[in-house]
């Protein structure tokens, strides 16, 4: 595609519900990050792909937040049992090369709302 | 760990003057600075970048500026205008730390007419 398509745009779940968001990255691209932005702050890192492999997963906040990427493509970044405080903005990006200095593209994100 | 200083945290000014936001960083491995501009609910898109083994780089209005001996990189934007209003991140990845990509926590800019 175009650029990299995040879906649903805004997801609104009750404490505890699971849910599960989606990352299509532009096609051919090997690399593949999910970041989580809260209100007024930088985007922070959670979890890094390289194809189907996950390099990086680092920065996921809990054993709550789970991420795949199974044929190296699209991505799904689930989180069972939400709680108020992972209501933020999921970022997916995507860069063409596995290499650390390559621009990274943005995804229009997930708003996700915790009530 | 790493980590990344961003100031100011809001930054108004006129139409047609400078604009300069700075950065400094702990990770002197570190030898990539990307700065992202954030329009109001869309996404971060990359404005311009800098490597470590130059100091000075220069895209039209914008110019990045770096000093590794002192760990800090700066973004200038010359003659702003109303559309350069957003929030702007500067970034790096750390040399150790696989992939992860650390952004400052942001500069509101106002460019008022």
């Amino acid at each position: 595609g175009a650029g990299v398509s995040q879906s649903p745009r805004y997801k609104v779940a009750k404490r505890g519900q699971d849910v599960a968001l989606r990352c299509d990255p532009i096609s051919g691209h090997v690399s593949l990050f999910w970041y989580q932005q809260a209100l007024g702050q930088g985007p922070e890192f959670l979890t890094y792909f390289q194809n189907e492999a996950q390099l990086d997963k680092s920065g996921l906040p809990s054993d709550r937040f789970f991420a795949e990427r199974p044929e190296g493509s699209v991505s799904t970044l689930k989180i069972q049992r939400t709680q108020q405080e992972d209501s933020a903005v999921y970022l997916c990006a995507s860069s063409s090369a596995g290499q650390r200095n390559t621009e990274a593209f943005f995804g229009q994100g997930t708003r996700l709302t915790v009530v | 760990g790493e980590n990344v200083e961003q100031h100011p945290s809001t930054l108004s000014v006129q139409e047609g003057d400078s604009a300069v936001i700075k950065c400094t960083y702990s990770d002197s491995a570190s030898n990539y600075f990307p700065w992202y501009k954030q329009e109001l609910g869309k996404r971060p898109q990359l404005i311009i970048d800098i490597r470590s083994n130059v100091g000075e780089k220069k895209d039209q209005r914008i110019a990045v500026t770096l000093n590794k001996t002192a760990k800090h990189f700066s973004l200038h934007i010359t003659e702003t205008q109303p559309e350069d209003s957003a929030v702007y991140f500067c970034a790096i990845i750390p040399r150790v730390g696989g992939f992860k990509t650390i952004f400052g926590a942001g500069t509101r800019l106002f460019v008022k007419a």
